[in-house]
């Protein structure tokens, strides 16, 4: 059965204050790796793609990477702004657009 | 381009009762996931529609059930409504066809069932 673990389930920082959530995954066969960012009372909002080892993607203080059993999303020098619950997801073969989700780390940014 | 919008956003129901919820996709997309979002369970998949037709089921009672119009709009239904139904329900469609298979949530509907 496909798996999606995220960790931590919170995460508190000081503005300024880098880190890294990560996401590990067991799936049958992977047709891409996605990062989603919810706040409270809206939908999730895509940020990112990632289909193959050894991909990058960056966007603002955002870079996902993509290794054969895990996600890394690290945040640098992060900002209020920036409190939100990520999630990530894999779609996996098939014709599907399902995605199996992980629960999702809420961060919290502290001026 | 106008986003994914789903009607209505918060609704409260007695259990028994049956509820639809809508969800009108970006425009040009015809594909169209159904979620089910809980603090314990997180999202979990119920179902997708593409070009009318359901393509993928998720592990859910036949009480959760959906359909899909011509024109791309979506509606799920859930009949027999139990405590455990009370949930945020997301719609999120794509653009199948390109192959850049991103799913756009909407805001989604908070079901308080009493």
């Amino acid at each position: 059965e496909d798996q999606v673990t995220q960790s931590p389930e919170a995460l508190r920082l000081q503005e300024g204050e880098s880190s890294s959530l990560n996401c590990s995954y067991t799936v049958s066969g992977l047709r891409g790796l996605f990062w989603y960012r919810q706040d409270p009372g809206k939908g999730p909002e895509f940020l990112f793609t990632l289909y193959s080892a050894g991909e990058e993607k960056e966007k603002e203080r955002l870079k996902a990477t993509l290794t054969k059993k895990e996600s890394f999303l690290h945040i640098t020098a992060p900002k209020p702004e920036d409190s939100a619950t990520y999630l990530c997801a894999v779609r996996t073969q098939g014709g599907s657009e399902k995605l199996v989700f992980g629960k999702g780390t809420k961060l919290t940014v502290n001026p | 381009k106008a986003g994914v919008t789903q009607t209505p956003r918060y609704l409260i129901k007695t259990r028994g009762q049956q509820v639809t919820l809508s969800c009108s996709p970006i425009s040009g997309h015809r594909s169209v996931s159904w979620y089910q979002q809980t603090p314990g369970q997180g999202l979990q998949f119920l179902f997708e529609y593409f070009s009318e037709t359901q393509r993928n089921k998720g592990n859910f009672p036949g009480r959760f059930s959906g359909r899909q119009f011509s024109n791309s709009r979506s509606e799920m239904n859930v009949s027999t409504l139990e405590l455990g139904d009370s949930a945020l329900y997301l719609c999120a469609s794509s653009d199948r066809a390109s192959g850049a298979n991103v799913l756009t949530f909407g805001a989604g509907s908070r079901l308080t069932v009493l």
